[in-house]
């Protein structure tokens, strides 16, 4: 296994423009998370999937965006309608569940967004 | 909510120790997180803390005190390549990490 796996790395979008990402996490991991991180920041928690349901949402996620992990394998983020404020990097994590308990997340390289 | 803090940036010379501490309040705990991260590259776990005390791991250790919302990570002999931000993360009583800003430290021959 490869590891946690994202597609695309890059994407450059005019704002009002939709865009997916889409991660493909460690198999045999049934956790998966999504974080973004803009330069200088920590990484920012936006949603976690355990299995395909979707367990938690922060706050900051506006309705502009939606996760989705339909056979509990890989997943979806879909952010609609993009503003400057959305360019970041986006970052899926998986960790299995032993790993949940250690707080072991595995991390992709992350989709860097940049809307024009 | 959980507010976690961390100095922005700390220098180092090769083969010294340096301490990096982060501090947190949180409504919820559940454990305590050190994450690597390189410039351009993604975060990757380097220890974690749920009781109280040192947790030593080949040249990093990382400490907790949960009564004082304190923790910190040690890195001994340090090296060129240990150059990167360190990231403190918190755990609420969900799966969830909540993470720090990162110190960014900078090594130096």
């Amino acid at each position: 296994d490869t590891g946690v796996s994202q597609d695309p790395r890059h994407k450059i979008t005019k704002r009002g423009q939709n865009v997916t990402f889409r991660c493909d996490p460690i198999s045999e991991h049934n956790r998966l998370y999504w974080y973004r991180q803009t330069l200088g920041q920590g990484p920012e928690f936006l949603t976690y999937f355990q299995n395909e349901a979707q367990l938690e949402k922060s706050r900051l996620l506006s309705d502009r965006f939606s996760a989705e992990r339909p056979k509990g394998s890989f997943s979806t983020l879909e952010i609609q309608r993009t503003e400057q404020g959305d360019s970041a990097m986006y970052l899926c994590a998986s960790s299995s569940p032993g790993g949940a308990n250690t707080g072991e997340l595995f991390f992709g390289e992350g989709s860097r967004l940049t809307v024009l | 909510g959980q507010n976690i803090d961390q100095p922005t940036e700390m220098t180092a010379t090769e083969g010294a120790i340096v301490q990096i501490n982060c501090t947190y309040q949180t409504s919820g705990f559940n454990g305590l997180f050190w994450y690597q991260q390189h410039a351009g590259e993604a975060p990757t776990f380097l220890s974690y803390n749920v009781l109280d005390g040192l947790e030593e791991k080949g040249r990093f250790s990382s400490f907790l005190s949960r009564s004082k919302g304190y923790s910190y990570l040690l890195l001994k002999e340090l090296q060129m390549k240990d150059s990167a931000s360190y990231l403190c993360a918190v755990r609420s009583e969900y799966s969830t990490l909540t993470f720090g800003k990162g110190t960014m430290l900078l090594v130096s021959p």
